[in-house]
This record gives C-alpha cells, structure tokens and sequence, in this order.
C-alpha cells in the first residue's frame, strides 16, 4: 500500500476551522483517499473518501490536491466532540486498509 | 441494526489460556476484519475474510486463528496467550462491490494477559 504521512496532533479552538493535512506523494492513479476517525475508547469511524475530485459529506469536506499527492480534511466548524485522531488512508480496490498513527486533534473550548 | 458487535468487552488472560473472541455484523457485508491496537499506535490487520469461505493473513497473524463461520460471524482465536497480545482488539466489516465503501467497526475487546 502507498504510505502516508500526517503530522502527529494538531490544537483547534471550538467553532474555527480545522485542516487536517496528509501527503501521499507514492499515490497511484487507483488509489482512493479515505479518511476516518477514532473517538476516545471506541472503533474508527468512517468520515470521508475520494479519488480526484473535492468531496463534501455532512461531517467533513475532502480537498484533493490536482496532483493528487496531497489532500485536507476539512472540519467547518469544530466542535468538542470532533476530539480524536484522524487517519488518511490509501485503498486500491479491494485491498484492506492500513491505518497510520494518524493525527490527533485537540479541540479547545 | 447493530451493526457490528464484539464480544466480549473486556477480558483478562492469564499466560498460556486460550480464548476466542467473537464478532458478528448484521449488515449482510462479505468483508471481514480483526485489527490490534496497541497503546499510541494505529491499528494492525491481524487476519481478514474477503467473502465467505476464505480467510487470509493480515501483518501480524502470529499467534492467532480466525473463522469466517458463516456471512455474519467472524471469530479470532488465541491460542495459547501470551502478554505482548495485550491490546484492543477491533473487528470491522465491509461491502466490497467494486466500488469504494466504508468500513464499519465494532468497540472493541480490552484484553489484558498477565
């Protein structure tokens, strides 16, 4: 699996935006990019994923670079409860996904 | 619609015991998957089932056994424990369709071998 790397935490205050930024220069043209997240004392959970193109969901918005070698999740407004670390993961098809350290984002009321 | 489910939630072991740990999803996915996760680490694929009927090595399998029972049922056996599995374990699920689609978790199983 192509890697990628994440700065290790990152410090938001509540309700600015958060940009969480992953490089992925080994990228192949298949691969998609996938974002989770972990909460405190739970399993990941599914935010985000695309291949070329920004994607918007309800939770995030993914910015893919035009070389795709780099993308950023973007939080709109952070909240308490967007505490956690995220993981940008690279996935071809039907391989499995391989999780990082990830960031860990600290958010401050 | 539970989603996925371990079981059980915390688990103490002592050196040499055998356990299995249990996980089930009701989400009629054909993908299955047990992770470890050590303090301060990401997760590890410890053994994964593509569809049912096959299973196949994630990074780190030694020392563990899975069973796809059926669809639903994904199964992690230690065989003989011992304290480096002390971790989380997580099983995941996932609808492979040729597409790209999100794989679910469950909580996790706490397991401690002293």
């Amino acid at each position: 699996d192509a890697k990628t790397t994440q700065p290790n935490s990152m410090e938001s205050n509540e309700e600015e935006p958060v940009h969480l930024p992953c490089n992925h220069s080994t990228i192949s043209g298949t691969d998609y990019i996938h974002w989770y997240r972990q909460l405190p004392s739970q399993g990941p959970e599914y935010v985000i994923h695309g291949l070329t193109s920004n994607v918007n969901n309800r939770m995030a918005s993914l910015a893919i670079a035009e070389d795709r070698k780099s993308s950023t999740l973007i939080l709109h407004r952070a909240t308490l409860r967007d505490a956690a670390v995220y993981y940008c993961i690279l996935s071809i098809g039907y391989s499995t996904l391989t999780f990082g350290k990830g960031t860990m984002l600290l958010v401050s009321p | 619609n539970a989603g996925v489910t371990q079981t059980p939630k915390f688990q103490v072991l002592k050196t040499g015991q055998s356990m299995t740990l249990q996980c089930a999803q009701d989400m009629n996915h054909n993908s299955m998957y047990w992770y470890r996760q050590d303090p301060g680490m990401g997760l590890r694929l410890i053994y994964y089932s593509a569809s049912e009927g096959t299973t196949d090595k994630g990074e780190v399998p030694n020392g563990y056994n899975v069973s796809r029972l059926n669809k639903r049922e994904f199964s992690l056996r230690l065989e003989s424990a011992a304290p480096s599995q002390t971790s989380v374990y997580f099983c995941a699920s996932r609808l492979l369709i040729g597409g790209h689609t999100e794989a679910f978790f469950g909580q996790g199983t706490r397991l401690t071998v002293v």
